[in-house]
């Protein structure tokens, strides 16, 4: 069963940063797009940007090209998200989500989530 | 970008009853479409991909149609399990979700 396990609940003061991962059993990290996503509260999903472990090639949302680092380590099949200069505008939950083959086809996997809350 | 308009934004339903959310690309995306649940509880899954390709596990009440730009996800019946939040999801140019619908009981 593929499985992905995400880090616990963050608590940043503004203009720090945090780093969140996605640790993935069941499955070879370098065999697909990890793509992170985030929700606000009370509000929908948006995408933040995937990352392709198998080279490390990265494209993010236009919004936060200048917030989120994607990085990867293929060797404990985890991914990882950094968020820097955090702003009460960063309080959200944080999910990782890829796809891989099932015996069916196609199959997606989602973290359970990750809070990070801005506050002084 | 492509931007994603999904409507409505709450739909209030019976049980039983047959229900359809809508999303409209900015532009045509090619049935580069996704739709996905999210329960109460937060987990997420995809219910359809590739317009309207059943996921597996996925119950037949559910079933995805469109193309161009106009995309439609339709619940056959509804049952109670299936009151949750709903979302498309673009893939052509990297991803974008649309605002999402809560499907209520009237």
């Amino acid at each position: 069963e593929v499985q992905l396990q995400q880090s616990g609940a963050e608590l940043g003061k503004p203009g720090t940063s945090v780093k969140l991962s996605c640790k993935v059993s069941g499955y070879n990290i370098r065999s697909t797009y990890m793509h992170w996503v985030n929700q606000r509260p009370g509000k929908g999903l948006e995408w933040i940007g995937r990352i392709d472990p198998a080279n490390g090639n990265t494209i993010y949302a236009e919004k936060f090209k200048s917030k989120a680092t994607l990085t990867a380590d293929t060797s404990s099949n985890t991914a990882y998200m950094q968020l820097s200069q955090l702003k009460s505008d960063d309080t959200a939950i944080y999910f990782c989500a890829m796809d891989y083959p099932g015996p069916k086809g196609v199959m997606d996997a989602w973290g359970q989530g990750a809070s990070v809350t801005v506050s002084s | 970008d492509i931007q994603m308009t999904q409507s409505p934004s709450t739909l209030p339903a019976s049980l039983g009853e047959r229900v359809t959310i809508n999303c409209r690309a900015s532009r045509g995306i090619s049935n580069n479409l996704n739709w996905y649940q999210q329960k109460p509880d937060g987990t997420i899954k995809r219910l359809i991909y590739y317009t309207s390709n059943l996921q597996s596990g996925v119950p037949s009440r559910f079933s995805g149609s469109g193309s161009g730009t106009d995309y439609s996800l339709t619940i056959s019946s509804l049952e109670p399990e299936d009151l949750a939040m709903y979302y498309c999801q673009q893939y052509a140019s990297s991803w974008t979700f649309g605002g999402g619908t809560k499907l209520e009981l009237k």
